[in-house]
């Protein structure tokens, strides 16, 4: 099992700034993703955060909007840059523990982003 | 890619009555079907799962079906108790070979007491 910590739980921005997310997962993990999830829907996968090399972004999603970085197997952070209101979600930090395949995806407590 | 579809978006069910969610996927190569449960500001927690091989799946009062010929697969709640409430959501591996994860569109889970 893997027991990920996310950070900050909440936080309420001025439009306009940028916010940086932490998630430190307490053991090693293979594979690490970041997902959004707006109130009252499902999770989206913004992308995934490869270490020590540029992570892979899905459709809708750039990297000069929500850079990632992962310097090593188990800490990645997010950054949700030049916010506008409909930035705010819920970032949700993901990891599989190492060790053989489809095995089960942990999710951090998620960042409650709120941008005015 | 893959594509989740998941129904009802609502379900509400008396206690000790059983729930029946179901999901259907679009990549025939998938192999790996969670389901998720997200309790009220809380984060998403597996509840099962069941790989290709397998039909079928029981853990307590919660099982999971897999028919792969037709691209679908249901959660299945025996028993429900108010603590069953939450928002329920399947998934499937968002390409083949990769473990991240699409999600289906969540199913509100009300059991009434």
């Amino acid at each position: 099992s893997a027991v990920i910590s996310q950070k900050p739980s909440r936080d309420i921005c001025q439009r306009g700034t940028s916010l940086t997310i932490q998630c430190q997962v307490d053991s090693q993990v293979t594979m690490m993703f970041w997902y959004r999830q707006q109130p009252g829907q499902s999770l989206t996968l913004i992308a995934t955060a490869n270490q020590g090399s540029e992570a892979t972004y899905e459709s809708g999603f750039v990297i000069d909007k929500f850079p990632i970085s992962r310097p090593n197997l188990t800490f990645s952070t997010l950054t949700v840059s030049n916010m506008s209101p409909e930035d705010s979600s819920i970032y949700l930090c993901s990891a599989i523990p190492s060790g053989g395949l489809n095995t089960e995806a942990f999710f951090g407590q998620g960042t409650r982003l709120t941008v005015v | 890619g893959e594509n989740v579809e998941q129904h009802p978006s609502t379900l509400s069910v008396q206690e000790g009555d059983s729930a029946v969610i179901k999901c259907t996927y679009s990549d025939s190569a998938s192999n790996y079907f969670p389901w998720y449960k997200q309790e009220l500001g809380k984060r998403p927690q597996l509840i099962i799962d069941i790989r290709s091989n397998v039909g079928e799946k029981k853990d307590q009062r919660i099982a999971v079906t897999l028919n792969k010929t037709a691209k679908h697969f249901s959660l299945h709640i025996t028993e429900t108790q108010p603590e069953d409430s939450a928002v329920y959501f399947c998934a499937a591996p968002s390409d083949t070979g990769r473990r991240a994860l699409t999600f289906g569109s969540g199913t509100r889970l009300q059991v009434q007491p």
